[in-house]
């Protein structure tokens, strides 16, 4: 499967805890990108990358959320002290620089529940 | 800004009956356009772009958009609709200028299918 993969597929935490998530993009593209969604809401941008630069943060994204995607390969997305309003679906995407439409291709997505 | 509009959160139809699912956007450039969809526990997949060329766009599935200036409007249409049709559709722009993929999307409609 050359997709987007996303890793864990599910993750329930408790208040206060910390975690990660991983994306591994489709291998030749550059770009990747986080996306995060709420029940009952489409996708909001969060954050992406072109190789291994972090290019633009959403305001979205707390001092708690830090993305990393160190050799410009797979990502992960970290959250610090988890609340509960952090629970939601947070969507990896991919697509290449060369791409003059824009299209993104996703992954099928890390459920967080925060309890 | 850009933004879109989707002017259902649910669309009921039977199954062989004509799907029209609306999308208004608002764009200070010549917009992208998409349409995305998703099925439960899948990731959002691409069904088809505008990106300036043909104002009638064919994609997937039998699925159709027309992009009309005037009305600022990209509906999604199919003749007739099937049960594997049933899933979250979103309209989605891209933010004027410049290829960055920071997509913004709608709050997504519904489609239920009924046999």
């Amino acid at each position: 499967d050359t997709g987007v993969s996303q890793d864990p597929r599910h993750k329930i935490t408790k208040r206060g805890q910390n975690v990660t998530f991983r994306c591994d993009p489709i291998s030749e593209h550059n770009r990747l990108y986080w996306y995060r969604q709420t029940l009952g809401q489409g996708p909001e941008f969060l954050t992406y990358f072109q190789n291994e630069a972090q290019l633009e943060k959403s305001r979205l994204l707390s001092d708690r959320f830090s993305a990393e995607r160190p050799k410009g390969s797979f990502s992960t997305l970290e959250i610090q002290r988890t609340e509960q309003g952090d629970s939601a679906m947070y969507l990896c995407a991919s697509s290449s620089f060369l791409s003059r439409t824009g299209e993104l291709f996703f992954g099928e997505g890390s459920r967080l529940t925060v309890l | 800004a850009q933004s879109v509009t989707q002017l259902d959160s649910h669309v009921s139809v039977s199954e062989g009956t004509p799907v029209l699912l609306r999308c208004n956007y608002s764009s200070s450039y010549s917009p992208s356009l998409f349409w995305y969809v998703q099925h439960p526990n899948k990731g959002l997949q691409l069904l088809l772009k505008y990106t300036s060329a043909a104002t009638l766009v064919k994609g997937i599935n039998g699925f159709e958009a027309e992009f009309k200036k005037s009305e600022t409007s990209f509906h999604l249409t199919k003749p007739s609709a099937h049960m594997s049709d049933a899933a979250e559709y979103f309209c989605v722009v891209t933010p004027g200028s410049g290829n960055t993929g920071k997509l913004i999307f709608g709050q997504g409609t519904t489609l239920q299918v009924k046999p």
